[in-house]
């Protein structure tokens, strides 16, 4: 069964404070994502890795930064943390090759972030 | 470019009913369209898609969703909703001729089922 995991479900932090946010996927995908949902605005994506060591920014990549060190991992970093960050996060994963078939992307559940 | 809207941010309606939840996409080329269903506090699930072929898709729970190339339209609908279908639903697409490139993914439109 697909499995992707995020390291949190809820987490608070401060303003300034660096915060990690780690995914993993047991499907030996290729391809990973970083969303935020906001209310009214959808998934907006952060940044996007085709593979280890690989990012792409997505449409909103200011004050992230990511890390691709291992195929299974993808980690999202805020380098210091601001209350507009304060948002949903979601990890999801996905087969390359550009074709339909494998396009499907698997989300996590999610890590609620607070920023005070 | 793509794009995706989703007209409706809430749909209200009586369990039993049939609900329809609409999608319009514009890409350049032809393209892969996706359904997705988020529960409260989840993450989103796969519901449906549509690559080639058949323009009725069938997928999980009952759902199916039409592709409609002259209107652009990939509406996603239910014979007999269930109070269990209440979740916020969301449309993807991508243009076949991108390369690997992610999904784009529509506002949302929140489903109320009324029993």
């Amino acid at each position: 069964d697909v499995k992707v995991t995020q390291s949190s479900r809820y987490l608070v932090k401060r303003t300034g404070e660096k915060v990690f946010l780690e995914c993993v996927q047991d499907m030996d995908h290729e391809n990973m994502f970083w969303y935020r949902q906001d209310p009214g605005l959808g998934l907006r994506l952060i940044y996007f890795s085709y593979d280890v060591k690989m990012k792409e920014k997505g449409d909103i990549p200011e004050g992230y930064s990511v890390s691709r060190e291992k195929k299974e991992r993808f980690s999202l970093i805020l380098e210091s943390a601001s209350t507009n960050q304060t948002s949903m996060y979601l990890c999801a994963s996905s087969f390359a090759g550009g074709q339909g078939a494998t396009d499907t992307q698997y989300f996590g559940p999610g890590t609620r972030l607070t920023v005070l | 470019a793509q794009s995706v809207a989703q007209p409706e941010d809430q749909v209200n309606v009586a369990e039993g009913n049939p609900l329809t939840v609409k999608c319009t996409y514009s890409v350049s080329g032809n393209p892969y369209l996706f359904w997705y269903v988020q529960y409260p506090n989840r993450g989103l699930q796969f519901l449906l898609k549509y690559i080639t072929g058949d323009n009725l898709v069938k997928g999980s729970y009952g759902f199916e969703a039409e592709f409609n190339k002259s209107q652009t339209s990939f509406h996603l609908k239910k014979p007999s909703a269930l109070v269990s279908d209440s979740a916020l639903y969301f449309c993807a697409v991508r243009d076949k001729g991108n390369g690997n490139t992610p999904l784009v993914f529509g506002k949302g439109t929140r489903l109320s089922v009324i029993a």
